[in-house]
């Protein structure tokens, strides 16, 4: 069964600094990855979706790198705000079908 | 277009009541879905839809039925209400499923006392 493990739980940044978000997952046979911002509340909303054919993709501030080889993505986002704390998910595709698979989340602040 | 829509956003219930819990798209989605959420554990799926019709079992099944007699509505409904079901409830569509985007609803935060 695919496991999807994001770590650290919680990460406090001052701003402007560059936040480092890890996502690995245990099956590398993906379809694709998708990363997810949830304010507290609310639902989620995408940020990114990388192919499983794909190394990265960019929007704006945000880069998300994928190495399906080694379970790894890594979601980064440049010169933080104080309006990027969220909590951020990775959901990996495990089916053509489209059912994904979760990680838990991790909680980012970035103070002013 | 309003995306995807959830109802109510908030619900109480005692142990053994059931419900429906509301979820509708209006982007012609094939797939649909629905998550709980429970704090620590990520999101998890509870049943799934891959057109109007068909469904199939997620992760968590067990006390949830559904149906899509429509490809715009997909509810959920609990049969009989356990505390254990107290959770935050997330609805999701994507245009075919395989390799798109997903898009989420607002959620149905239920408490069962």
């Amino acid at each position: 069964k695919q496991e999807v493990t994001q770590i650290p739980a919680a990460l406090s940044v001052p701003e402007g600094e560059n936040l480092v978000l890890n996502c690995s997952f245990t099956d590398s046979a993906i379809y694709n990855l998708q990363w997810f911002r949830q304010d507290p509340g609310k639902g989620l909303t995408s940020l990114l979706l990388i192919q499983s054919s794909q190394r990265e993709q960019t929007s704006g501030r945000l880069n998300a790198s994928l190495d399906k080889s080694s379970g790894r993505s890594t979601l980064y986002i440049a010169a933080s705000q104080p309006g990027d704390s969220a909590t951020y998910l990775c959901a990996v595709q495990t089916d053509s079908w489209g059912k994904f698979q979760f990680g838990a989340g991790t909680q980012v602040v970035v103070t002013p | 277009n309003a995306g995807v829509t959830q109802t109510p956003k908030f619900q109480v219930l005692k142990t053994g009541q059931s419900m429906t819990l509301q979820c509708a798209q209006d982007m012609n989605h094939e797939y649909m879905s629905w998550y709980r959420q429970d704090p620590g554990m990520g999101l998890r799926l509870i049943h799934y839809s891959v057109g109007a019709g068909i469904t199939d079992q997620g992760e968590v099944p067990n006390g949830y039925n559904v149906s899509r007699s429509t490809t715009e509505d997909f509810p959920l409904r609990l049969l009989s209400a356990a505390p254990s079901q107290t959770s935050v409830y997330f609805c999701a569509s994507s245009y075919r499923g395989a390799g798109d985007e997903q898009y989420f609803g607002p959620g149905t935060r239920l408490t069962v006392t």
